[in-house]
């Protein structure tokens, strides 16, 4: 399997409600990161996982958390949702450790507060 | 500080024209990496290029050409005989070689006319 894929593609959430934003990644690739990208604006780094660790975090509150699974897959989970969170999500993923390589992206999930 | 600047938001050119997209860059590390991601509509960041700061080689792919010079801490990408398929938004990253994340810029769509 190759390429990034994530789901769902676009959410609707309450204000305070949670969310979970979901990624599979390709086979070996060890590290994955989370960007946040606002309407007409560059992503924003939130997190990178390394081997089911975190190893990086950009300037984004704790109510921002992840996961990373053995099987390559990993979460981003959005609590007490705030209407500045919505925004497009993309998963990305490296074989490396590190940002030095770029990445692969996924298309992202557009996740609309309300 | 790190930081990408791409001071055109939008550029709008009838097909078959140039077109040069600018990137400048800021960063005290004598060791970095530079990328040009296109993003189409569908919102998957799809790499481009990438360039290490040691390589000042300019790079000739297709119609595509990169243009990276360290004494004005630029790295502006020019696309030969535009295609409406080339329209999209293009984002020029950085990321020191010791990090774990990409610096973006903000962006700059790109609009072909046929």
């Amino acid at each position: 399997e190759t390429g990034v894929t994530q789901s769902p593609t676009h959410l609707i959430k309450t204000r305070g409600q949670q969310v979970t934003l979901r990624c599979s990644s390709q086979s070996g690739h060890n590290t994955v990161s989370w960007y946040q990208q606002a309407l007409g604006q560059g992503p924003q780094f939130i997190f990178q996982y390394y081997r089911e660790e975190e190893n990086g975090r950009g300037n984004f509150p704790p109510r921002f958390s992840g996961l990373q699974f053995p099987n390559y897959s990993s979460e981003l989970n959005v609590n007490a949702l705030e209407l500045d969170d919505s925004a497009l999500y993309l998963c990305a993923s490296s074989p490396w450790l590190g940002a030095r390589y770029g990445y692969t992206f996924g298309s992202g999930t557009r996740l609309t507060v309300v | 500080a790190q930081k990408v600047t791409q001071a055109q938001t939008e550029i709008s050119v009838v097909e078959k024209e140039d077109v040069t997209l600018d990137c400048v860059y800021e960063t005290r590390d004598t060791t970095y990496y530079l990328f040009w991601y296109k993003q189409p509509p569908s919102g998957e960041l799809v790499f481009l290029i990438r360039r290490n700061s040691f390589d000042e080689q300019n790079e000739i792919s297709g119609r595509y050409s990169w243009n990276f010079q360290k004494s004005t801490s630029s790295f502006n990408f020019t696309i030969t005989a535009s295609h409406v398929v080339d329209s999209a938004v293009y984002f020029c990253a950085l990321t020191p070689g010791s990090n774990y994340q990409l610096i973006w810029g903000a962006g700059t769509k790109l609009i072909i006319k046929p």
